[in-house]
């Protein structure tokens, strides 16, 4: 049941080095999210972009959105060792009160 | 608090044992959520609280699944008669502002293991 499919499930590039994640999702939206999930740890609150902006920064991560294509991507710059996590897009369910996520991309940075 | 709490942070539980998990939303959160997630998988949505009403329910996977939150900030997640299949992290987050327009604050969740 999860809406948002992201890729690839995982990713492995050096130290300094840009990574880039992919989300799909179906129906329509107003907001999608990303998260991160450190190994044994809660998901941590990344970006929200709304269905009216293309395109949003906050320091190293730079995510946009295509509603027509209904996808979105998350580009990390100047990749660390401590951005090694999982990352999550996350959607609102187009009825309801909850959001919905997807599988993940795992990614591993190399120092 | 500063964040969100969990509690237990581990918990192991035999099958057909009952359980009950505890979260401590943020203070003055309206919106409270319980997820599951596999190993490998995203979290899924199980259940939705808005104040001290249960606004959502339909993740709950049986009637074995039981959430409260009878003031309006603590929440207790409890599962009756556990099964092997039970076995996930259990994940609370909450959030100022009703419904999922605004980010989520996660806890570190609570891993149980039914043997």
């Amino acid at each position: 049941s999860q809406q948002g499919e992201e890729d690839p499930q995982a990713l492995s590039i050096q130290e300094g080095e840009n990574a880039t994640m992919n989300c799909s999702y179906k129906t329509s939206i107003n907001n999608l999210q990303w998260y991160r999930q450190n190994s044994g740890r809660g998901l941590v609150h990344l970006i929200l972009i709304r269905s009216n902006e293309r395109e949003k920064h906050s320091g190293r991560l730079r995510v946009t959105l295509d509603t027509s294509k209904k996808s979105s991507s998350l580009l990390i710059t100047a990749s660390r060792a401590a951005d090694t996590a999982s990352y999550f897009c996350a959607t609102p369910r187009e009825y309801g009160n909850k959001l919905v996520f997807g599988a993940g991309t795992i990614l591993r940075v190399k120092s | 608090g500063a964040g969100v709490s969990q509690s237990p942070r581990y918990k192991v539980a035999k099958r057909g044992q009952d359980v009950a998990l505890r979260c401590d939303p943020i203070s003055g959160h309206v919106s409270l959520f319980w997820y599951q997630q596999a190993l490998g998988q995203g979290p899924e949505f199980l259940t939705y609280f808005q104040n001290e009403a249960q606004l959502d329910k339909s993740g709950l996977p049986s009637d074995r699944f039981f959430a409260e939150r009878p003031e309006g900030s603590v929440s207790t997640l409890k599962i009756q008669r556990t099964q092997q299949e039970d076995s996930a992290v259990y994940l609370c987050a909450s959030s100022l502002a009703p419904g999922p327009n605004y980010g989520y604050t996660f806890g570190s969740g609570t891993r149980l293991t039914v043997v």
